[in-house]
């Protein structure tokens, strides 16, 4: 199947940095991506759809100015944690699903390996 | 997307088949069943998924109900490996999926 990468894998950081996190999708196009929040033993939480040439769309609650995204390009999404807080500590997940034209068909979603990052 | 309801633990002994039920009883026509399992620390892995018709492939079975309000998904041999959380999800659009608490799956020697 298809793949997409994340990086880094593990990143700890000050309180007050800010975070970037890389989403590549190996060998497809996606011109929507998508970024989840997972607490410990917690589900996965949607937090905004990442559209590559436009802004992102972010769910309820889900505040836009600390949470920066970008899609430069149809292989990356960029995810940017500003001036992070211990309670930003989570593990982060981005998907993509379909090619370039085709992203809104049920295809099967691919997922990062995940971003655990640690604010301290 | 609907919402569905797993229970939150099961096991199965290795080498057995692991049937693992959901229940999405308000899925609308247009809406996909699909099937995540999440091994600790690492992303949601893809296993199947189905509209209407019966699935199989070389992880799974994926046993879809006739009115569309229920399905089971099978590991018909279940090794230790399989371990982990799996997800049940209905939507339109894969990427964007909400998950719920999911069952965990534990596989015993």
């Amino acid at each position: 199947g298809a793949v997409v990468s994340q990086h880094p894998s593990r990143v700890i950081c000050k309180s007050g940095t800010s975070v970037k996190i890389e989403c590549r999708s190996l060998d497809f196009q996606a011109t929507t991506m998508f970024w989840y929040r997972q607490f410990p033993k917690k589900s996965l939480m949607l937090m905004a759809t990442s559209n590559e040439g436009s802004k992102a769309t972010y769910e309820q609650g889900v505040e836009k100015d600390k949470f920066l995204i970008n899609h430069a390009s149809l292989t990356l999404s960029t995810l940017t944690v500003t001036s992070a807080h211990p309670e930003d500590s989570s593990f982060y997940i981005c998907s993509a699903s379909g090619d370039g034209l085709r992203s809104n068909l049920n295809t099967e979603a691919f997922f990062g390996q995940g971003t655990r990052l640690t604010v301290v | 997307d609907a919402k569905t309801t797993q229970p939150p633990s099961m096991d199965c002994a290795e080498g057995r088949a692991a049937n693992l039920p959901c229940n999405h009883s308000t899925i609308s026509g247009n809406e996909y069943v699909y099937w995540y399992r999440q091994i600790h620390s690492q992303g949601p892995q893809y296993i199947i998924h189905g509209l209407k018709n019966n699935e199989t492939n070389e992880m799974a079975s994926l046993i879809i109900t006739e009115d569309r309000k229920s399905s089971t998904l099978i590991l018909p041999h279940a090794t230790l490996r399989d371990t982990a959380v799996y997800y049940c999800i209905v939507t339109t659009n894969a990427g964007k999926s909400t998950f719920g608490d999911g069952t965990t799956l534990t596989v015993k020697p």
